[in-house]
C-alpha cells in the first residue's frame, strides 16, 4: 500500500536556526512528489514538485531534495513568517490524478 | 490570473441536513480535484472530476457526490450529514490531470455540523 509519512510533527526553531523536513514515501511507480505551504485556515500553496531522486528545487530560503525513498525540504536562515505547515504530497501510476498527502510538519519560527 | 474560489467559506449544519459547496477553477484548467481535511487524517482524495466525468473516487461513502459543469466550475454535496463530517472540504484545479500536472488550491470551506 503507497505510503507517505512526514516528520517531525512539528518543530519549533530559532529565527535563522536552519533545520530540514522529512518526507519518507513507500509507493509503486512515483510520478512526483510535491510540496506544499499551507497557513491556518488557508489552503495549501504550491511550493515545489520533484519527479526523479538527485533532482534539487529552490526558492529563497527553502531547498527540496529528492531520493529514491525520501524528499527533504531544507529551511536555511528561517524567519518567523516561514511558520505554517509544510505538506507533502506524492502522485505515482496507481493513482491518476490523485495525491496522497502526508500529515504534514507543523513549523514555528520564533524571533 | 485569478486563483481557486470556493463559496461559501464558512458553513453550519446539523446533523441529517445537506450541503453543497462550490468551486471555480483557474481559467484553462479541466480538472477538479476534492479533498476532505480534518486534524486526525491530514488531507484525504474525495474525487476528481474532467470533463463533467467522475474520472477517480477516493474511499468516502455514497453520501458524498460530486459533478462537474461544461465550464469545468465542480460542486460537491454531502447528503445526511454526520458530526464526523465536519471538516475543511478543498478543491484544487490542474490543467488536465494525470501525468504530473500541479494541482492549485482553493482556501476551502469549513464545514461545522452541530
Amino acid at each position: 500500500e503507497d505510503q507517505v509519512t512526514q516528520s517531525p510533527e512539528a518543530l519549533r526553531l530559532q529565527e535563522g536556526e536552519s533545520s530540514s523536513l522529512n518526507c519518507s514515501y513507500t509507493v509503486s511507480g512515483l510520478r512526483g512528489l510535491f510540496w506544499y505551504r499551507q497557513d491556518p485556515g488557508k489552503g495549501p500553496e504550491f511550493l515545489f514538485t520533484l519527479y526523479s531522486a538527485g533532482e534539487e528545487k529552490e526558492k529563497e530560503r527553502l531547498k527540496a531534495t529528492l531520493t529514491k525513498k525520501e524528499s527533504f525540504l531544507h529551511i536555511t536562515a528561517p524567519k518567523p513568517e516561514d511558520s505554517a505547515t509544510y505538506l507533502c504530497a506524492v502522485q505515482t501510476s496507481n493513482t491518476g490524478n490523485q495525491f496522497y498527502f502526508g500529515t504534514g510538519t507543523s513549523l514555528t519560527v520564533i524571533p | 490570473k485569478a486563483g481557486v474560489t470556493q463559496t461559501p467559506r464558512y458553513l453550519i449544519k446539523t446533523r441529517g441536513q445537506q450541503v453543497t459547496l462550490s468551486c471555480s477553477p483557474i481559467s484553462g484548467h479541466r480538472s477538479v480535484s476534492w479533498y476532505q481535511q480534518t486534524p486526525g487524517q491530514g488531507l484525504q482524495f474525495l474525487f476528481e472530476y474532467f470533463s463533467e466525468t467522475q474520472r477517480n473516487k477516493g474511499n468516502f461513502p455514497g453520501r458524498f457526490s460530486g459533478r462537474q459543469f461544461s465550464n469545468s466550475r465542480s460542486e460537491m454535496n454531502v447528503s445526511t450529514l454526520e458530526l464526523g463530517d465536519s471538516a475543511l472540504y478543498l478543491c484544487a484545479s490542474s490543467l488536465v490531470g494525470g501525468g504530473t500536472d500541479t494541482q492549485y488550491f482553493g482556501p476551502g470551506t469549513r464545514l461545522t455540523v452541530l
